[in-house]
């Protein structure tokens, strides 16, 4: 069964625009919280991560908000630039990762 | 910096036949990882190794065997091939210690079974 569930399954954004992705959890014994980024072709990559005791994390134009007891933590893209364009995992982690299902993004021009 | 390395890229297989994949890292990272990625399901691990000579079972682990004899190397096998293991597979490596070591992943085994 999957651990976290991820929405939506692709946005497409015009360049310059804001994407959000969403994942939701269930088990509160997770203790670590990473996106990965994934090219055509390519594995999968860390972008940036966060721990529970932390409710934001931004790394350059990327940021995750954490809400805890809502057991909820979503990626947002600042500034989206056509190399953004990927697919996007949430995954949770007591020890190996679980991987939300994966988003799509398209930056249009 | 080779990083993590998955041979080979591509492999088309008959029902029934069998084969290995190898994934070889050069960072000398204790834990290694076979996951498979199929549409809409993410990354499902398969199986893992916290270190050379051990191998446990993930998520995934019917159909498959794997072998950590080196330290550097960890294969996956399929033993007789089915078109439900069609798949992209992807290895992967970390440091040991605390969990949240990020994974480093090699660029996947593209994998048909007719």
């Amino acid at each position: 069964q999957q651990q976290v569930k991820q929405s939506p399954q692709s946005l497409i954004v015009q360049k310059g625009g804001i994407s959000i992705i969403n994942c939701a959890y269930e088990n509160t014994a997770f203790d670590y919280f990473p996106w990965y980024q994934q090219f055509p072709g390519k594995g999968p990559a860390l972008l940036i991560a966060i721990r529970p005791d932390v409710s934001e994390k931004k790394e350059g134009r990327f940021t995750i908000s954490f809400n805890k007891s809502a057991k909820q933590f979503s990626l947002h893209i600042m500034d989206s630039q056509p190399g953004d364009s990927a697919t996007y995992f949430c995954a949770v982690s007591w020890g190996k990762l679980q991987f939300g299902a994966g988003t799509q993004v398209v930056v249009t021009p | 910096n080779a990083g993590v390395t998955q041979t080979p890229k591509f492999r088309v297989l008959k029902t029934g036949q069998s084969m290995t994949l190898l994934c070889a890292q050069d960072m000398n990272h204790e834990y290694m990882y076979w996951y498979r990625q199929d549409p809409g399901m993410g990354l499902r691990l398969i199986h893992y190794s916290v270190g050379e000579g051990t191998t446990a079972k993930g998520e995934v682990p019917d159909g498959y065997n794997v072998s950590r004899l080196k330290k550097q190397n960890f294969l996956l096998g399929l033993e007789s091939a089915a078109p439900s293991q069609t798949s992209v597979y992807f290895c992967a490596s970390r440091d040991q210690g605390i969990s949240n070591q990020p994974q480093h992943f090699g660029d996947g085994t593209r994998l048909s079974i007719l």
